[in-house]
């Protein structure tokens, strides 16, 4: 079975700081993704960054960047530079190529800008 | 594009009634997913299409829910007779051919639910 934790269910961080979510997971799959979805208060998903387990560079979207940690499996988001629009839930997920095609995530983490 | 596309945005309904939640996804995709989001389980995998074929409904609560995909462009949730404990947000994902195209899902605004 797979599955994501998010240890943090809270965080805050003040505009135009940098702040770091923490995601851990679990398969047995050594061919999968991992993503991180925002859910504004709007509640439409929203991807905003993806990794490719087989690729050791880490992922960058302009001011997101994750730490992907294989043999830890750990996938951290980093947002740098932030902005009161990235006020959201943040969602780690977890798809896996093979088996089922269920994309797995965590419970979330409610990120708050502080002006 | 214009993106997933659920009908109705809110639907309140009384207990016992029949609940219809519609979806379209984004036209070339070739996988659908019904998700349920609320504050006590997170966001739950109901059930996925490929190819408007039902492949997975191990998430499907219990036989009051259904779900079709009579062609590739739409696809329907019923709830029938709805509960209270069915109050949840009902999202509606699509994905376009995963060999060819990578494994993002692109969801729908949502249909936030609300049983009496």
């Amino acid at each position: 079975a797979q599955t994501v934790t998010q240890s943090q269910p809270e965080m805050s961080v003040q505009e135009a700081e940098t702040v770091t979510l923490s995601c851990t997971y679990d398969t047995s799959e050594s061919d999968y993704y991992l993503f991180w979805y925002k859910q504004p208060p709007s509640r439409q998903m929203i991807l905003v960054i993806r990794q490719e387990a087989y690729k050791q560079q880490n992922a960058t979207e302009n001011r997101f960047s994750v730490n992907f940690q294989k043999a830890a499996k750990s996938f951290s988001l980093k947002i740098s530079d932030s902005q009161l629009g990235d006020a959201a839930m943040y969602f780690c997920a977890l798809f896996s190529n093979f088996g089922n095609e269920k994309l797995t995530f965590g419970t979330g983490t409610r990120l708050t800008i502080i002006p | 594009d214009a993106g997933v596309i659920q009908s109705p945005r809110h639907e309140v309904t009384e207990m016992g009634q029949e609940v219809t939640l519609r979806c379209k996804p984004i036209s070339g995709h070739n996988s659908l997913f019904w998700y349920r989001q609320t504050m006590m389980r997170g966001l739950e995998l109901l059930i996925y299409f490929n190819n408007n074929v039902p492949i997975d409904d191990s998430g499907m609560p219990e036989d009051r829910f259904s779900a079709k995909m009579p062609n590739a462009s739409f696809s329907t949730l019923k709830i029938q007779p709805s509960e209270p404990r069915d109050s949840a947000v009902y999202f509606c994902a699509s994905r376009p051919n995963r060999v060819l195209k990578g494994n993002e899902q692109f969801f729908g605004p949502g249909t936030r639910l609300t049983v009496l």
